[in-house]
């Protein structure tokens, strides 16, 4: 079964750092590009990072830039999520998801989701 | 910043019925689009990648269609499951982009 599971979401007060984790199964990890994907508390989803297959190229919203870092480790078919300086803005559940791809690769969606992890930033 | 525009952001329908949702982009996409369902409490579900291409496993009576700017999301007859917020992605360019979201709700 597919499976994406992250943890290591919490409470943590303004300026911290937390760092997500995601566990992939049933699927050949240093395939896809990887994601994640935020939704604040009743607001819609919110496209966060993005890494390729082999963690050579890495984009993020303007929001995160210079605070967040995605990264991954094919050998243990994990993506992770470094924030520092955590705002009550990125209060919110964070999803790891997958980008699946057309045959002919031309098209990108994101075709894997986990249940999520919750961050709270507040003091 | 591609901005996606949904509309309406609040639908409220009866089952059977024929339901469409916009999806508006503030420039030209192609057709790099996707739709997502969502449930209270869960993670979203792709519905529709690639403005029209059904998702092996959902029902045929969703369908996507359009290019450029203008997209659309159609259920043929809502079902009691179709109860849910949906929302289009655009994966043409980062930041990849979400709508506002569209709840459909039982009438």
């Amino acid at each position: 079964e597919v499976q994406l599971v992250e943890s290591g979401g919490g409470l943590v007060q303004p300026g911290g750092s937390l760092r997500l984790s995601c566990a992939a199964s049933g699927f050949t990890f240093s395939s896809y590009w990887m994601s994640w994907v935020r939704q604040a508390p009743g607001k819609g989803l919110e496209w966060v990072a993005n890494i390729k297959q082999h963690g050579n190229e890495k984009y993020y919203v303007d929001s995160v830039k210079g605070r967040f870092t995605i990264s991954r480790d094919n050998a243990q078919n994990s993506l992770y999520l470094q924030m520092n300086s955590l705002r009550a803005e990125d209060t919110a559940v964070y999803y790891c998801v997958r980008k699946g791809s057309s045959i002919e690769g031309k098209y990108y969606y994101t075709d894997v989701w986990g249940k999520g992890t919750t961050v709270t930033v507040s003091s | 910043d591609i901005q996606l525009t949904q509309s309406p952001s609040f639908l409220s329908a009866s089952v059977g019925d024929r339901v469409t949702i916009t999806c508006r982009a503030s420039q030209g996409i192609s057709s790099y689009l996707a739709w997502y369902q969502q449930k209270p409490g869960k993670a979203p579900k792709l519905l529709i990648y690639a403005a029209s291409t059904l998702q092996s496993g959902v029902p045929s009576r969703f369908s996507g269609s359009g290019s450029g700017t203008e997209f659309t999301l159609t259920i043929s007859s809502l079902q009691p499951e179709d109860f849910a917020t949906y929302y289009c992605q655009q994966l043409n360019s980062y930041p990849q982009t979400f709508g506002q979201g569209t709840k459909v709700e039982i009438k």
